[in-house]
């Protein structure tokens, strides 16, 4: 089944570790994104990709890095300088075009320690 | 820039009531519309969309249409159910402008409870 596959599903880390999620998309979509969910709030952009070896910062990028090496992952770092990583992250992917559908991911709880 | 605004939740309904979650919108362009429901502890699903103006998404006996006058894209369903219970998000895409990757603009969700 075509899809889209986030790990671990939960991930507990302590303060000043760098922790990297997995994010890896079958459909073969061009565009994957990060969000961030806070308890009780909407999603906020962290990093999007329209292409291969391209990036793009979104809304809260300080304290996160990615990569595209390839079109199905888009893994996603969270650094020790992000200075409150404890959310729910959820990976997306969508064509370019289109209606604006994205496809979500089961997402990754993250819990600093 | 663009916004959504969902009512904010909980709402909390007994089963077979009447459902309104009420979603309004800012855009620059011609935006299409969209509603998600995230069930505890998953991911997002995509539960109804519609892409222009007057437009009705339905599915799973939810419905929402796409006001432009109003810039609203109120869910609605007839008669809810305890499986229903989840947080809903309005969100919009507009494809103008910067935004060609299909980039979400999501409110901030709206949380039903259903009781039996």
């Amino acid at each position: 089944d075509g899809g889209i596959t986030q790990s671990p599903k939960y991930l507990f880390r302590k303060e000043g570790q760098n922790v990297t999620l997995s994010c890896e998309q079958n459909l073969n979509h061009d565009a994957m994104y990060w969000y961030r969910q806070d308890p009780g709030q909407g999603l906020r952009l962290i990093y999007y990709s329209q292409i291969v070896n391209d990036f793009q910062k979104g809304d809260i990028a300080e304290g996160y890095s990615v990569s595209r090496e390839k079109k199905e992952s888009f893994p996603l770092t969270v650094t020790s300088a992000q200075k409150n990583p404890t959310a729910f992250y959820l990976c997306a992917s969508s064509r370019i075009g289109g209606t604006g559908e994205l496809f979500f991911g089961e997402g990754s709880r993250l819990t600093v320690l | 820039g663009d916004s959504v605004t969902q009512m904010e939740g909980p709402v909390t309904l007994s089963e077979e009531a009447f459902l309104t979650i009420n979603c309004t919108y800012t855009a620059t362009g011609y935006p299409s519309l969209f509603w998600y429901v995230q069930y505890p502890g998953e991911g997002l699903q995509l539960l109804l969309k519609a892409t222009k103006a007057d437009d009705k998404g339905s599915n799973k006996g939810f419905e929402a249409t796409y006001r432009k006058e109003t810039t609203s894209f109120h869910l609605e369903k007839g008669s809810v159910q305890v499986s229903d219970s989840a947080v809903y998000f309005c969100a919009l895409s507009d494809l103008s402008g910067d935004n060609a990757g299909n980039m979400l603009t999501f409110g901030g969700g709206t949380r039903l409870m259903v009781k039996p």
